[in-house]
C-alpha cells in the first residue's frame, strides 16, 4: 500500500520568499516520488521526479525536492517565489513494478503576494 | 516530455444527452491511459484504467455503464458520459504513460475537459 500526505491546503508567500511545500509518503517498498503542478483549468504538469537516483532532484521553473528516506519526506522548495508560481501542487507516489499506479496527495494551493 | 492532448477543453450539454471526450498521445504509443475526475479544490480521483484492445478497469464506485471508456488504438482513448446529469458536471482529466512509465508510474496529463450539464 502507498499513500501521500500533504499537510495543509494552502500556503501563502511573498514574492521573492522561499517556497516550501511539504510531502510525506508511506510505501512498503522503495518509492518513486513526483511533484506535479496544476494551473487553473489545466491538466497536471510534471515538475520533477525521484526514481532512485540522486536524492536531490532539480526540476523545472527553479524547483527542487529532496528525498529523505529516514523522514519519509519529499518536500518541494524554491529559493525565490515568483507570481507565476501561484498554482496547485500535487505530490504523488508510486511503487516500482509492473503496472505501477500513481497515488496523489490532496494538493496544496500556493498563493504569491506581491 | 511526452505530449497528451485532450478534446474538447470545455463542453456544455443538456441533461440526458451523452458527451464524448477524447484523449490522444501525440508522440508516443500508450497502451495504458487513465481517466480522472476532479471536483473543485480537490485532488484527482481515479475513475478507470483504459487498456488498449481490452476492457477498461473501473475503480470501486464508478459506474461503468455511465462512463464508457474505449481504447481502440495505441494513441486514442475516449470517455463517454452517457445520459449526463448535472451531478456529472466536473473536470475530467486523462493521462498516459510511456513505456518507461510502466514501472515508475510516471504519467503525462492532458489539458482536462470541463463538463457542464444543464
Amino acid at each position: 500500500a502507498q499513500s501521500v500526505t500533504q499537510l495543509g491546503s494552502h500556503v501563502s508567500v511573498s514574492e521573492g520568499a522561499l517556497v516550501l511545500l511539504r510531502c510525506n509518503y508511506s510505501s512498503s517498498v522503495p518509492p518513486y516520488l513526483f511533484w506535479y503542478v496544476q494551473y487553473p483549468n489545466q491538466g497536471l504538469q510534471l515538475l520533477l521526479k525521484y526514481t532512485s537516483a540522486a536524492t536531490l532532484v532539480k526540476g523545472i521553473n527553479g524547483f527542487e525536492a529532496e528525498f529523505k528516506k529516514s523522514e519519509t519526506s519529499f518536500h518541494l522548495t524554491k529559493p525565490s517565489a515568483h507570481m507565476s508560481d501561484a498554482a496547485v501542487y500535487f505530490c504523488a507516489v508510486s511503487q516500482a513494478g509492473a503496472n505501477s499506479k500513481l497515488t496523489f496527495g490532496k494538493g496544496i494551493t500556493l498563493s504569491v503576494r506581491p | 516530455g511526452a505530449v497528451v492532448s485532450q478534446h474538447p477543453s470545455r463542453v456544455i450539454c443538456k441533461s440526458g444527452t451523452s458527451v464524448k471526450i477524447e484523449c490522444r498521445s501525440l508522440d508516443f504509443q500508450a497502451t495504458t491511459m487513465f481517466w480522472y475526475r476532479q471536483f473543485p479544490k480537490q485532488s484527482l480521483m481515479l475513475m478507470a484504467t483504459s487498456n488498449e484492445g481490452s476492457k477498461a478497469t473501473y475503480e470501486q464506485g464508478v459506474e461503468k455503464d455511465k462512463f464508457l471508456i474505449n481504447h481502440a488504438s495505441l494513441t486514442l482513448s475516449t470517455l463517454t458520459v452517457t445520459s449526463a446529469h448535472p451531478e456529472d458536471s466536473s473536470f475530467y482529466i486523462c493521462s498516459a504513460r510511456t513505456s518507461g512509465g510502466f514501472t515508475t508510474g510516471e504519467l503525462f496529463f492532458g489539458e482536462g475537459s470541463r463538463l457542464t450539464v444543464l
